[in-house]
């Protein structure tokens, strides 16, 4: 099983500043099959980020993603209000899902 | 656009079995995506459960697959996940998912619901 693991846990920033999440995984993943997602309280996961790097549809162009092998990084370039949340990477191998365990990202 | 709404009991007792329904709206459960289970322990992390596609074919997480079965309903265009032998740690929001083949992305999430187990 490939394992992700999402650095740092926790994220203090303010609105305005530049945000850098790192997913890193045990084995080396696809880049087609690496995702990212957001989770406010409450509220289901939304997809930001397909294939490592391609927005959803309706994602602002501030979220981007970027990597492979093992490394994968989320960049929010400049942070808005609605953007403080928890946002998690996912992989897809061998017929099976697996999720990083979150990173915070909360208002300094 | 896909619209997805889980269904069931609330609160199930532990030893039984927990069974979801997922509602899918807007599009056609035959049409081509693979349909999913995730679920999220309160204040954890998540977790992917399993998936089928229409045809029948399904895939589940190795740590639950002795417990977990998925099935689909074309004619009523809903997919059910069933889980056996609950206990406190399968208390979870579960959310019901669509994923798109080519990408493995989960694309669309229902709302979730949240299952304890308790008696």
């Amino acid at each position: 099983e490939i394992v992700l693991t999402q650095s740092p846990g926790t994220l203090s920033l303010s609105p305005g500043e530049r945000a850098t999440l790192s997913c890193r995984a045990s084995q080396s993943v696809s880049s087609s099959y690496l995702a990212w997602y957001q989770q406010k309280p409450g509220q289901a996961p939304r997809l930001l980020i397909y294939g490592a790097s391609s927005r959803a549809t309706g994602i602002p162009d501030r979220f981007s993603g970027s990597g492979s092998g093992t490394d994968f990084t989320l960049t929010i370039s400049r942070l808005e209000p609605e953007d403080f949340a928890v946002y998690y990477c996912q992989q897809y191998g061998s017929s099976r899902y697996t999720f990083g365990q979150g990173t915070k990202l909360e208002i300094k | 656009q896909v619209q997805l709404q889980e269904s069931g009991p609330g609160l199930v007792k532990p030893s039984e079995t927990l069974s979801l329904t997922c509602t899918v709206s807007g599009y056609s459960i035959s049409s081509g995506y693979y349909w999913g289970w995730i679920r999220q322990p309160p204040g954890k992390g998540l977790e992917w459960i399993g998936s089928i596609y229409h045809s029948g074919s399904t895939y589940y997480n190795p740590s639950l697959k002795s417990r977990v079965t998925i099935s689909v309903d074309t004619s009523k265009n809903q997919f059910s996940l069933k889980l056996s032998s609950v206990t406190a740690a399968d208390t979870a929001v579960y959310y019901c998912a669509s994923i798109v083949s080519g990408a493995a992305t989960i694309s669309n999430w229902g709302q979730g619901t949240l299952v304890t187990v308790s008696s």
